[in-house]
């Protein structure tokens, strides 16, 4: 059973508009989440994390929303770029040994 | 430069035909990672292992083995391959086991192995 989900295969934003990507997840042993971005033929890159003894973080243009009585996390993008369409996946981990992603959200920003 | 590397990058078989997936890395990392990707499913991880001689299952280990002989090496082994294997593999590196603070615990991950058994 999938314990990360990412219920949206796609989403399509305009050039400097907000994207916003959703997770939820069912096991709350999880302590730690993280956001990865994917291009074609290539293997995931590490985009920004949380821990769940926050509720926030941000990196730039990147910012991770953890709401833990929800059991959802987002990540927003602001602004969106062209450079941004890619796949990004969430994932999570109890104890930070074993990893779980979720299926992934397929983003477009349109010029 | 720092990287994960993973060989071969696209790899036909047959079933039942051994083959091994090699991966490593150069960033001393102590933390190694097998994961596949399947559409609608996501990555879901194989076999992790948290240094040298230490190996543990993930959400999907069957029909596969790994070994830790060294820091810098993790292969994957497919002793009787099947079509329900055909896949893209992921093998990926951190420093540590994971846990926060996140500096030391990014997953860096090679460019994936596709592999096909016919």
């Amino acid at each position: 059973d999938q314990q990360v989900k990412q219920n949206s295969p796609s989403l399509s934003v305009q050039e400097g508009r907000i994207s916003i990507l959703n997770c939820d997840y069912t096991n709350s042993m999880f302590d730690y989440f993280l956001w990865y971005k994917k291009y074609p033929a290539e293997g995931p890159t590490f985009l920004i994390s949380i821990s769940s003894i926050k509720d926030k973080n941000e990196d730039g243009r990147f910012t991770v929303f953890l709401n833990k009585s929800a059991k959802h996390l987002s990540l927003h993008i602001v602004p969106s770029q062209p450079g941004d369409s890619a796949v990004y996946f969430c994932a999570a981990s109890a104890v930070g040994n074993q990893f779980y992603f979720g299926t992934g959200t397929s983003l477009t920003v349109i010029p | 430069e720092a990287q994960v590397t993973q060989n071969p990058r696209y790899l036909i078989t047959v079933t039942g035909k051994k083959l091994t997936v090699t991966c490593s890395q150069n960033m001393n990392h102590e933390y190694m990672s097998w994961y596949r990707q399947d559409p609608g499913l996501g990555l879901r991880q194989i076999y992790y292992s948290m240094n040298v001689e230490v190996t543990d299952k993930g959400d999907v280990p069957e029909g596969y083995k790994v070994s830790r002989k060294e820091k810098r090496n993790f292969p994957l082994i497919l002793e009787s391959p099947s079509p329900n294997q055909t896949s893209l593999y992921f093998c990926a590196s951190s420093l540590s086991s994971g846990g926060p603070p996140p500096s030391t615990d990014t997953q860096y991950f090679g460019p994936g192995t596709r592999l096909t058994v016919l």
